[in-house]
């Protein structure tokens, strides 16, 4: 079983703030993608990173993949209220042919206005 | 993006009875679909993989006689819950690869389904 560590799980910070989520494996994954899920939604893909050292950038948002594809962060500048919701790692089994997702444990983000 | 319907979106019944839920993908043939639950505040737990044409498979403890899924044509994969406990009360969410979309294996989720047994 390839495990993502992804902290914090819990997340409460006020309008403004920047914040970092991590997700950390002892496993290479070929990918890893990013999802943020609404209360009562499905997830949503945000971005996907591949190449060792990547960095994407979605607006305040910056996803960065380590150089040995074993971790992941998502850093957040200036949070909004609208960024509220469940952020998920997911990294791709480098052995599956049908694309077997392993998720983090989710970040719980709350920002306050 | 890819989309992936799923119906119903909430579900009320009795203990002891079945329930199916339907995953489309509504504008791409989906030859994989994924099975998820989900408990509130927690993660995504993948409960089986859904193959057309074939038998799905099922991840470690998870009874595939209680959680009975059908994948009979490349745009629809449904999940019977068979017998439905209060225990079995959840968020199922359902998701699929579009193989001309992603390159890298992204798969795209419908909005869930909340089955409540009372």
């Amino acid at each position: 079983t390839q495990l993502l560590e992804q902290s914090p799980q819990f997340l409460s910070i006020q309008e403004g703030e920047n914040l970092t989520v991590y997700c950390n494996s002892s496993s290479v994954f070929s990918s890893l993608q990013w999802y943020r899920q609404e209360p009562g939604e499905g997830p949503v893909l945000l971005v996907t990173v591949v190449t060792g050292g990547e960095v994407k950038k979605l607006k305040r948002l910056t996803f960065q993949f380590g150089d040995a594809r074993k971790d992941s962060s998502l850093h957040i500048t200036a949070a909004q209220p609208g960024d509220t919701g469940l952020y998920l790692c997911a990294g791709v089994d480098r052995g599956s042919t049908l694309g077997r997702l392993y998720f983090g444990r989710g970040t719980q983000l709350t920002v306050w206005p | 993006g890819a989309v992936v319907s799923q119906h119903p979106s909430r579900v009320i019944c009795k203990s002891g009875t079945s329930v199916k839920i339907e995953c489309r993908s509504l504008d791409f043939q989906a030859t994989t679909m994924f099975w998820y639950r989900q408990f509130p505040k927690q993660s995504l737990m993948l409960m089986a993989t859904s193959n057309e044409g074939s038998k799905a498979t099922y991840e470690q403890g998870v009874e595939k006689d209680k959680f009975l899924i059908n994948h009979a044509s490349l745009t629809l994969s449904t999940l019977t819950v068979t017998s439905a406990h209060p225990e079995d009360s959840s968020f199922y969410i359902c998701s699929a690869r579009d193989p001309l979309a992603g390159q890298h294996n992204e798969q795209f989720f419908g909005p869930g389904t909340r089955l409540t047994v009372l």
